[in-house]
């Protein structure tokens, strides 16, 4: 099955530490995206890579980062920088098909800060 | 800079009714639109996608438009089952080469039985 893979599920940390979300995707697509989802705000932007090796800042960068050294891989670091960490983490992909690009969404992340 | 608004935020109906859910964009310029549904503590699913060039598309129950030039797009829902109770979200594609997406607030529907 094709599909996009998010772990875990559940995510707990406390204080002071860094956490990292896996996300994994067998689509072949370039592009991966990571989204935060607050209760009334919609999906807001983190970070996305176009290709291997290459991301860009969303609109709230601060206080995550990511790496892509594998097309199917694109981890995202919660650092002890990022103030509000509890939220709904989402990883997303697309093939960069021009009108044609459609993306797809993995089953999310809840991170909680005890 | 582009930005998405879903009117109404929240829509409780009884079984059976026909409904449209709005969503509207301030920059023409998208690669296409995308409909989105997604259930409480889930990921979203693909529900359509309106390509720039296209009016419309259609799955089943729903049905997508797309006025590109107003900025509007509407999701229609027929004869509307308590499944269908969910947020639903829509998001377009900008063409500046990024492929970023921009999504609405979107709108919680309820259907009641």
């Amino acid at each position: 099955d094709g599909g996009i893979t998010q772990s875990p599920k559940y995510l707990f940390r406390k204080e002071g530490q860094n956490v990292t979300l896996s996300c994994e995707q067998n689509l072949n697509h370039d592009a991966m995206y990571w989204y935060r989802q607050d209760p009334g705000q919609g999906l807001r932007l983190i970070y996305y890579s176009q290709i291997v090796n290459d991301f860009q800042k969303g609109d709230i960068a601060e206080g995550y980062s990511v790496s892509r050294e594998k097309k199917e891989s694109f981890p995202l670091t919660v650092t002890s920088a990022q103030k509000n960490p509890t939220a709904f983490y989402l990883c997303a992909s697309s093939s960069r098909t021009g009108s044609y690009n459609e993306q797809f969404f993995g089953p999310g992340t809840r991170l909680t800060v005890l | 800079k582009q930005e998405v608004t879903q009117i109404p935020a929240a829509l409780s109906v009884p079984e059976g009714e026909n409904l449209v859910l709005n969503c509207s964009f301030t920059d023409s310029a998208i690669y296409n639109l995308q409909w989105f549904r997604q259930d409480p503590g889930k990921g979203l699913t693909s529900l359509l996608l309106i390509q720039s060039s296209q009016r419309e598309q259609t799955s089943g129950r729903l049905n997508a438009s797309l006025d590109k030039s107003s900025g509007r797009s509407t999701l229609y829902i027929a004869a509307s089952q308590p499944g269908d109770s969910a947020t639903y979200l829509c998001a377009v594609c900008d063409t500046s080469g990024t492929y970023k997406y921009i999504f609405g607030t979107g709108t919680r529907l309820k259907v009641l039985a």
